[in-house]
């Protein structure tokens, strides 16, 4: 069964502090690790997919990461906005959509 | 680009009601949609995959009778929640898959809340 865990749960951070979040997964075969944000009462917003080990992709003050075993975020000298919950997936191979989701950081960053 | 809408936004009704919640991928089309349900402060727990022109498959536990689940078109899902009991309130939130983008793309939620 394929499993995603993501820490800390929490994390707090000084506006301008850099941080890194972690994805630790077991799948039988990726296909794909996906980062998302999610806002309190809104849908996930997608921001990366990862697919092989070594690659890496950039959005603003974010960097994603892939390893065999995890990925990180990276949050390069965060601001407020970034304050959200950052939730991690992996798919499978094997031709199915389905993916599986951490239950996500909450990242808080302090003015 | 791969915007997914969902209405309504929130809904309150009254036990022993049926609510349907309909899921739309407005630019781009989805042979594959997602209903996803999230208790507060937990991540998304997958109830469904629905499939154009095809039956849902339902994950393990989830009652297929109670969440009817129809996708009539490559850009319209919808997520019935029959005879709605107050343990049925919750996050509900739906996502289409893009073949092009190879990506899920995710709706903005429906709050429901059964009284």
């Amino acid at each position: 069964e394929d499993q995603v865990t993501q820490s800390p749960e929490a994390l707090r951070l000084q506006e301008g502090e850099s941080s890194s979040l972690n994805c630790s997964y077991t799948v039988s075969g990726l296909r794909g690790l996906f980062w998302y944000r999610q806002d309190p009462g809104k849908g996930p917003e997608f921001l990366f997919t990862l697919y092989s080990a070594g690659e890496e992709k950039e959005k603003e003050r974010l960097k994603a990461t892939l390893t065999k075993k995890e990925s990180f975020l990276h949050i390069t000298a965060p601001k407020p906005e970034d304050s959200a919950t950052y939730l991690c997936a992996v798919q499978a191979s094997g031709g199915y959509q389905k993916v599986t989701f951490g239950t996500g950081t909450k990242l808080q960053v302090i003015p | 680009g791969a915007v997914v809408s969902q209405h309504p936004s929130r809904v309150i009704c009254k036990s022993g009601t049926s609510v349907k919640i309909e899921c739309r991928s407005l630019d781009f089309q989805a042979t594959t949609m997602f209903w996803y349900r999230q208790f507060p402060k937990q991540s998304l727990m997958l109830m469904a995959t629905s499939n154009e022109g095809s039956k849902a498959t339902y994950e393990q536990g989830v009652e297929k009778d109670k969440f009817l689940i129809n996708h009539a078109s490559l850009t319209l899902s919808t997520l019935t929640v029959t005879s709605a009991h107050p343990e049925d309130s919750s996050f509900y939130i739906c996502s289409a898959f893009s073949g092009v983008a190879d990506t899920q793309y995710f709706g903005p939620g429906t709050r429901l809340t059964v009284l």
